[in-house]
Formats: C-alpha cells, sequence, structure tokens
C-alpha cells in the first residue's frame, strides 16, 4: 500500500521565521512528488518534483526532493500570516493516482 | 490555468436522501476525473478514478452502489452519495486531469461540503 507521511502534523510560528515541512513516502511506481497548500477549499497547487536534487523555487517557497532517501522538504522563508494553511504533500504514481499525507497545519502568528 | 467547478459548494439534506455532486471541467476536456473525501482535519482520500464513457474504478472500502459515479462527456463527472447518513458528511472534492498537459496535472475543484442530518 502506498504511503505518505508528513511531519510535523502542527506548527505555530511567527512573522519572519522561516519553517521546513517534511514528507516522506514509501509508494511503488513513483511518478512525482507534489505540494499543494490548502485553505479553506481545495488544494492549491505550489510544486511538483520529479528529479533528485533540483530546487524548485517560487517567491519566498522552495522544495527539494531525495529520491534516494524518498523524501521531499518544502522551505518557506520570512513567513506571513497569509502563509497559514495546511500544507499537503501528494505523490503521484502509476494511472496518474495522487496517494495524499495527512498535511501539516502552519499557523503564522503576527 | 485550467479550471474545475463544482456544483453545488455546500448541501445540507436528510438522512436517507440522495445528493448529486457535479464536477465539471470549463475549459479543458477531462478523460479523466478523480473524486476525494477529506474528513474535518484529516487529509485527502481518494475514493475512485472516473473515466469517460467508462465504469468509475473505486479504492478499496468505497461502495460502489452507495457513491454512483457517471462520466458521461469529456467535461462532466457525477457524484451521487445515495441514501446519505450523517457518517457520510465530509468535504468532497473532485479533480481533472488534463490530457494535454505533459505533466498530467491533475486540477482541483473547489470541494462540495456535505452535511446529513
Amino acid at each position: 500500500e502506498d504511503k505518505v507521511v508528513q511531519s510535523p502534523l502542527s506548527l505555530v510560528v511567527h512573522e519572519g521565521d522561516t519553517v521546513t515541512l517534511n514528507c516522506s513516502y514509501e509508494v511503488t511506481n513513483f511518478r512525482s512528488l507534489l505540494w499543494y497548500k490548502q485553505e479553506k477549499k481545495a488544494p492549491t497547487f505550489l510544486f511538483m518534483l520529479t528529479s533528485s536534487g533540483i530546487e524548485k523555487k517560487s517567491g519566498r517557497l522552495s522544495s527539494i526532493l531525495d529520491k534516494k532517501e524518498l523524501f521531499s522538504i518544502l522551505n518557506i522563508t520570512a513567513t506571513q500570516t497569509g502563509d497559514s494553511a495546511v500544507y499537503l504533500c501528494a505523490v503521484l504514481t502509476s494511472g496518474s493516482r495522487l496517494t495524499f499525507g495527512e498535511g501539516t497545519q502552519l499557523t503564522v502568528n503576527p | 490555468g485550467a479550471v474545475v467547478s463544482q456544483h453545488p459548494s455546500r448541501v445540507i439534506c436528510k438522512s436517507g436522501t440522495s445528493v448529486k455532486i457535479e464536477c465539471r471541467s470549463l475549459d479543458f476536456q477531462a478523460t479523466t476525473m478523480f473524486w476525494y473525501r477529506q474528513f474535518p482535519k484529516q487529509s485527502l482520500m481518494l475514493m475512485a478514478t472516473s473515466n469517460e464513457g467508462s465504469k468509475a474504478t473505486y479504492e478499496q472500502g468505497v461502495e460502489k452502489d452507495k457513491f454512483l459515479i457517471n462520466h458521461a462527456s469529456l467535461t462532466l463527472s457525477t457524484l451521487t452519495v445515495t441514501s446519505a447518513h450523517p457518517e457520510d458528511s465530509s468535504f468532497y472534492i473532485c479533480s481533472a486531469l488534463s490530457g494535454t498537459s505533459s505533466y498530467n496535472e491533475q486540477f482541483f475543484g473547489p470541494g462540495t461540503r456535505l452535511t446529513v442530518l
């Protein structure tokens, strides 16, 4: 059974802090790993990672994949209150099937 | 990016009634759509994969006779929760696979919050 584990499950920080969210996985037929941000509605896409060691960056967010250790991290620098959300990691396998982790609830306090 | 809509966004119904949720891809054709369920403070769980013109593939533990899926066209899939009970109350999210995307990206709908009284 495919498995995606995220840590921590919950994180509370102050504005300006840097956070690192973790995602590990055990799946068969790995294709890609994706990060999403979920506020009150459906997830919005952040990154898709397919190759090891190549950092994807978008503003204050960045992510990298280690396919040897079956691990990815999502970094957010200079956090803002608008970054408060649930961050979901998902692994795409054959058949375009997505398996989601439990998510990390990030709260950024002013 | 591609847009996926869901209707209704919120529904409250009595126990025993059936509820239909629509998922539409607005500006692209989707041969494959997915239906997820999300309980409070939990992650998205895949319920079924819906392919246009064929029967849906259900995940283990999901009752196909209770959650009827119809994918009659390339832009519309429907999920009908039959004889809904309070334990079916959840956030239902669909996603559509863009056939033209080289990454086979899934585009998510805004979700439907179902409350069964």
